[in-house]
């Protein structure tokens, strides 16, 4: 079992629906949580950044972490065409980040 | 300054040939990190600094690879003697801590033909 584990997609949305992407993993240390979005031939830009259990806003966009059942999320809201992107989530405690194998998503005008 | 800074953007080597990445971190952060990333978005650490000393290591592979970070220089990784296989996008972030952000550069694509 991988320590992240994230579903690819891809992911196709309408322009303006809200999306759900999530990770799950298994070391039960991991303690900072982190949202990438990476555009083709890019580097990631850091979306969102969760220290521990608990939801954090910024925008339109919503991260939850449930360490309890070792489970994150980032929601986005009124999904705009520009958010076509690879999402990535990645987590750590005091050791490199790990990243999940991130989930492509398209929003469809 | 700003942003994390990667040169070159591209790079081509031959097999066997040796090839040199950089990158300048944010000013003011004391944590690098190069990460490799190679087919299907898979990331793989390699080497973390904080400040000029190697803070963790554990993904480098013991021979050809070697990075540096030296004061008032921008960080480098160096790879000897290309193989096909080392062909992926080199990522750079720096963080504060060791566990807090990491921003990324924009990566070196290094192509080993």
């Amino acid at each position: 079992q991988k320590e992240v584990e994230q579903d690819p997609g891809p992911l196709s949305v309408p322009e303006g629906a809200i999306v759900s992407l999530n990770c799950t993993y298994s070391n039960s240390a991991f303690q900072y949580f982190m949202w990438y979005r990476q555009y083709s031939r890019k580097g990631p830009e850091l979306l969102m950044y969760t220290y521990s259990s608990g939801n954090k806003e910024d925008g339109r966009f919503t991260a939850q972490v449930d360490k309890s059942s070792k489970y994150i999320s980032l929601f986005i809201r009124d999904s705009q065409p520009s958010d076509s992107a690879t999402y990535l989530c990645a987590m750590n405690s005091n050791t490199p980040l790990v990243f999940g194998k991130g989930t492509r998503l398209s929003v469809i005008a | 300054g700003e942003e994390v800074a990667q040169t070159p953007k591209h790079l081509v080597r031959g097999e066997g040939q040796k090839a040199k990445l950089y990158c300048a971190p944010i000013k003011g952060h004391s944590y690098v990190f190069w990460y490799q990333q190679v087919l299907k978005n898979e990331f793989k650490f390699l080497i973390s600094f904080q400040n000029e000393n190697v803070f963790d290591e554990t993904g480098m592979p013991k021979e050809r690879f070697s990075a540096k970070c030296l004061p008032n220089s921008p960080c480098s990784l160096e790879i000897q003697a290309t193989k096909l296989e080392d062909s992926a996008v080199y990522f750079c972030a720096s963080s504060q801590t060791g566990h807090t952000e990491a921003f990324f550069g924009q990566g070196t694509r290094l192509t080993v033909v």
